[in-house]
């Protein structure tokens, strides 16, 4: 089984809520990701989570705040989003093994901020 | 850091034609390449995979190949069906504890 669990499927925010996404494995994997995609494009790492230890962080604003509660869950805390942060958010894990790390993509979760 | 570039954008083929994508990689050290299938409205798919030890890795009707003195890698699609229409993305990364670097992305329709 290769599946990466992300919700909600939708979600529609205005500017000055707060909201999580949330996104959960159970392969093992011990590292996770978030990635943000907009139409047309490649997605773009954001985060990247370790053994539950924050490794990578893209230079992303602080108003995306990334948790990672155990080996199986990754969060995304949103807060005071702009309309430009509408975007399909996308969480991996990632299987290393003999110097390579295979990943695999959760559904996204499609983000309009208004 | 890494480069990867890939081509073409669009392509469009008939039912039963081949389809290959390309992409080129700039950093030597880069040792495995993923090739990502997405669908609309849904998450990228690993769909094949070839490492930097190997030149050629088929999977029914996908194969992929690597060039690694050129620094380039392929995607073909052979019998293309409908349902392989979707954009595809190629990567490339230097494995344990590296990112991933995505290609631009190919959008393929296969035309009935």
């Amino acid at each position: 089984d290769t599946e990466v669990t992300q919700t909600p499927k939708h979600l529609v925010m205005g500017m000055t809520n707060k909201k999580s996404l949330k996104c959960e494995q159970h392969m093992g994997h011990r590292a996770m990701y978030w990635y943000k995609q907009k139409a047309k494009k490649p997605p773009e790492l954001m985060f990247v989570y370790s053994y539950e230890k924050l490794s990578i962080n893209e230079s992303v604003p602080s108003r995306f705040s990334p948790e990672c509660p155990n080996s199986s869950l990754l969060n995304l805390h949103l807060h005071a989003l702009q309309p430009e942060d509408s975007a399909l958010y996308l969480c991996a894990s990632s299987q290393e093994g003999r110097g390579l790390r295979v990943e695999y993509f959760g559904p996204g979760t499609r983000l309009t901020v208004t | 850091g890494e480069n990867v570039e890939q081509h073409p954008s669009t392509l469009s083929v008939q039912e039963g034609d081949s389809a290959v994508i390309k992409c080129t990689y700039s950093d030597s050290a880069s040792n495995y390449f993923p090739w990502y299938k997405q669908e609309l409205g849904k998450g990228p798919q690993l769909i094949i995979d070839i490492r930097s030890n190997v030149g050629e890795k088929k999977d029914q009707r996908i194969a992929v190949t690597l060039n690694k003195t050129a620094k380039h890698f392929s995607l073909h699609i052979t019998e293309t069906q409908p349902e392989d229409s979707a954009v595809y993305f190629c990567a490339a990364s230097k494995g344990t504890g590296n990112q991933f670097y995505f290609g631009t992305g190919t959008s393929l329709t296969v035309i009935p």
